[in-house]
């Protein structure tokens, strides 16, 4: 059940673009994102709905294929800020569970 | 607002022992979420407690436990400790359960170490 997120890490230099999958092998209702800075709290960046609809941080930019059951996390023109874990948490079509997170993406950014 | 509060932050605890952590979610947030994460693992669920009622519980057996006050804050428990209890206790709370359209605001998070 638990999502499989891919890569498990990535080295980036600053300015460079990365993208941080996220899949699921059970139909899902929601897709939400997470950074998680080293020592730190995980933090919210977005969450997409089944149908389109989504919220979050405006910098941010995500996809969700409803089909493939895969999302997707888009990290354009990268900065030192934007080094952490990213975590993607899934919540199943038709479930009043809770969410289910990956095991999360390692991402460092270089000057 | 002040964020999610938890206490301690640290614990250092022995095999056997108990330990009770707490958690002070942010004002007028009902929900609040337990997580254990440990290195290479990721977020892996506890359960979760709206209005003072246990919503969800996620594959931790029953040494692990919660329960949530009238105003809002929430207690995790986990007795006879095991070395593999070792990990951060996050919480997190969110104005209403289930989290399906909900985004969840972490806490620090407390960092359990069982020799």
């Amino acid at each position: 059940q638990q999502p499989v997120q891919s890569p498990q890490a990535v080295i980036l230099r600053e300015g460079e673009d990365a993208v941080i999958n996220c899949s699921s092998s059970k139909a899902l209702y929601s897709v939400h994102w997470y950074r998680q800075k080293h020592g730190e709290a995980p933090v919210f960046l977005m969450i997409l709905l089944k149908g389109g609809e989504q919220k979050g941080h405006e910098k941010i930019s995500a996809s969700f294929n409803e089909k493939k059951q895969q999302s997707s996390l888009y990290l354009t023109a990268s900065q030192l800020s934007y080094s952490g874990t990213y975590f993607c948490g899934t919540h199943r079509e038709g479930s009043q569970g809770n969410l289910i997170f990956g095991k999360g993406t390692k991402l460092s950014v270089k000057p | 607002k002040a964020g999610v509060t938890q206490t301690p932050r640290y614990l250092i605890k022995t095999r056997g022992q108990q330990v009770t952590l707490s958690c002070s979610p942010i004002s007028g947030h009902r929900s609040v979420s337990w997580y254990q994460q440990t290195p290479g693992q990721g977020l892996q669920f506890l359960f979760e407690y709206f209005s003072e009622t246990q919503r969800n519980k996620g594959n931790f057996p029953g040494r692990f436990s919660g329960r949530q006050f009238s105003n809002s804050r929430s207690e995790m428990n986990v007795s006879t400790l095991e070395l593999g209890d070792s990990a951060l206790y996050l919480c997190a709370s969110s104005e209403q359960a289930g989290g399906t359209y909900n985004e969840q605001f972490f806490g620090p998070g407390t960092r359990l170490t069982v020799l």
